[in-house]
């Protein structure tokens, strides 16, 4: 199975600051055939299923605002959010669907300073 | 908008077989429009991550977790919109709360995911 570890476990971020969240991956999730990375990012607020944010390392989802950004390539991926605000407290995780089992890293708790 | 919804007993009791169904609304699961879609069961025990049981197609194409495969049955019901997760012998550390979730495409991040339910093991 691929192992993926996120860092810090947690954050805190005063708002309108810059949040980094770094994912690395045990092996590389990057196809060679298509150059793509099969790596994402999910947020998940309390009591509630986890929402994509980022697809394919650096593909926002329609909707999520473009504070947020993924980056990184092979086994470092990082998800960034260039101005937080309130409503990105949650935690988020990053997840390989380069092969199965889909794994998950162990989740980063974002939270406000 | 596809919608996804669990169902099924919040108790287990240890050693017997969980049985948990997710209803999908807003598109069939069978039709050509969606035929493409790999479907998924995902668990959370409380307070930790994610973890992914397995998935299918809609061709019956199954792919599970090793660490839960000789446990784990999926299965599809087209004519009721539905699919359904069997987890048998379960212990105290099967309570979780369950997603049922969906793929684009085998090898694809999960973009729909219904809310959860919550299953506990106990006696």
């Amino acid at each position: 199975d691929i192992v993926m570890t996120q860092s810090p476990d947690s954050l805190a971020v005063s708002l309108g600051e810059r949040a980094t969240i770094n994912c690395k991956s045990s092996q590389s999730v990057l196809y060679s055939s298509n150059n793509k990375n099969y790596l994402g990012w999910y947020q998940q607020k309390p009591g509630q299923p986890p929402k994509l944010l980022i697809s394919w390392a650096s593909t926002r989802e329609s909707g999520v605002p473009d504070r947020f950004s993924g980056s990184g390539s092979g086994t470092d991926f990082t998800l960034t959010v260039s101005s937080l605000q309130a409503d990105d407290v949650a935690v988020y995780y990053c997840q390989q669907y380069y092969s199965t089992p889909y794994t998950f890293g162990q989740g980063t708790k974002l939270e406000i300073k | 908008q596809v919608q996804l919804q669990e169902s099924g007993p919040g108790l287990v009791k240890p050693s017997e077989t969980l049985s948990l169904t997710c209803t999908v609304s807003g598109g069939s699961i069978s039709s050509d429009s969606i035929s493409n879609y790999y479907w998924s069961w995902i668990r959370q025990p409380a307070g930790k991550g994610l973890e992914w049981i397995g998935h299918f197609y809609t061709s019956g194409s199954t792919n599970y977790n090793p660490s839960l495969k000789s446990r784990v049955t999926m299965s599809v019901d087209t004519s009721k919109n539905q699919f359904s997760l069997k987890l048998s012998s379960v212990t105290a550390a099967d309570t979780a709360v369950y997603y049922c979730a969906r793929s684009s495409q085998h090898l694809a991040p999960i973009d729909y995911w219904g809310p959860g339910t919550l299953v506990t093991v106990s006696s």
